[in-house]
């Protein structure tokens, strides 16, 4: 079975600051994808960021990196320079075989001004 | 133009009742999806539809059933409404192909 673990379920971090969110995740595939998905209070799920599993280079969106490393399975968030907007929550996500997507438990982030 | 909308947004019911919550996008995908988010935040998947055949099912009771008229469709059924029913459920579609998922607005489902 594929589990996707978020092992912060709060943090918060200053505003301008920059913060990590951790995520692991159990597979036995060697081709698969990793998003982060963003879910404010409005609750609208939003793609924040994708990784292919086999791209070596770790995948950047602005303000938005992740670091990859497939042999220890993990899939960490990196936001720089956090701005208010950027308080939610965030889903770490894998999807294997094309269409079978696994959430995991969600971490809040709070940004401080 | 919205890529994938799901009615109604709000659904408040009373125990026993039937109801349904509509899904469509409008991105030619060929898989949709249906999620339950708990209180506690956490997405757990109920069904999904590739090419109007059901692929996954995980442990969703009976009473939930999915119905799909065409790919641009995939509506929720649940009979016999109950108290532990109520939640977030999203409507979600995806590429077959490793693309991400697009997301409803979610329907909140209150069961009085």
């Amino acid at each position: 079975a594929q589990t996707v673990t978020q092992s912060q379920p709060e943090m918060s971090v200053q505003e301008a600051e920059t913060v990590t969110l951790s995520c692991t995740y159990d597979t036995s595939e060697s081709d698969y994808y990793l998003f982060w998905y963003k879910q404010p209070p409005s609750r609208q799920m939003i793609l924040v960021i994708r990784q292919e599993a086999y791209k070596q280079q770790n995948a950047t969106e602005n303000r938005f990196s992740v670091n990859f490393q497939k042999a220890a399975k993990s899939f960490s968030l990196k936001i720089s320079d956090s701005q208010l907007g950027d308080a939610a929550m965030y889903f770490c996500a894998y999807l294997r075989g094309g269409n079978q997507f696994y959430f995991g438990t969600g971490t809040s982030l709070t940004v401080i001004p | 133009d919205t890529a994938v909308s799901q009615t109604p947004k709000y659904l408040v019911t009373q125990m026993g009742n039937d109801k349904s919550i509509k899904c469509e996008q409008n991105l030619g995908h060929d898989t949709m999806y249906w999620y339950k988010q708990d209180s506690k935040k956490f997405l757990k998947i109920m069904f999904s539809y590739n090419n109007k055949e059901l692929i996954i099912n995980e442990t969703v009771p009976n009473r939930f059933s999915p119905k799909s008229p065409d790919k641009a469709h995939l509506n929720l059924h649940i009979n016999s409404l109950e108290l532990g029913d109520s939640a977030v459920y999203f409507c979600a579609s995806s590429a077959t192909g490793h693309t991400e998922a697009f997301f409803g607005q979610g329907t909140r489902l209150t069961v009085v």
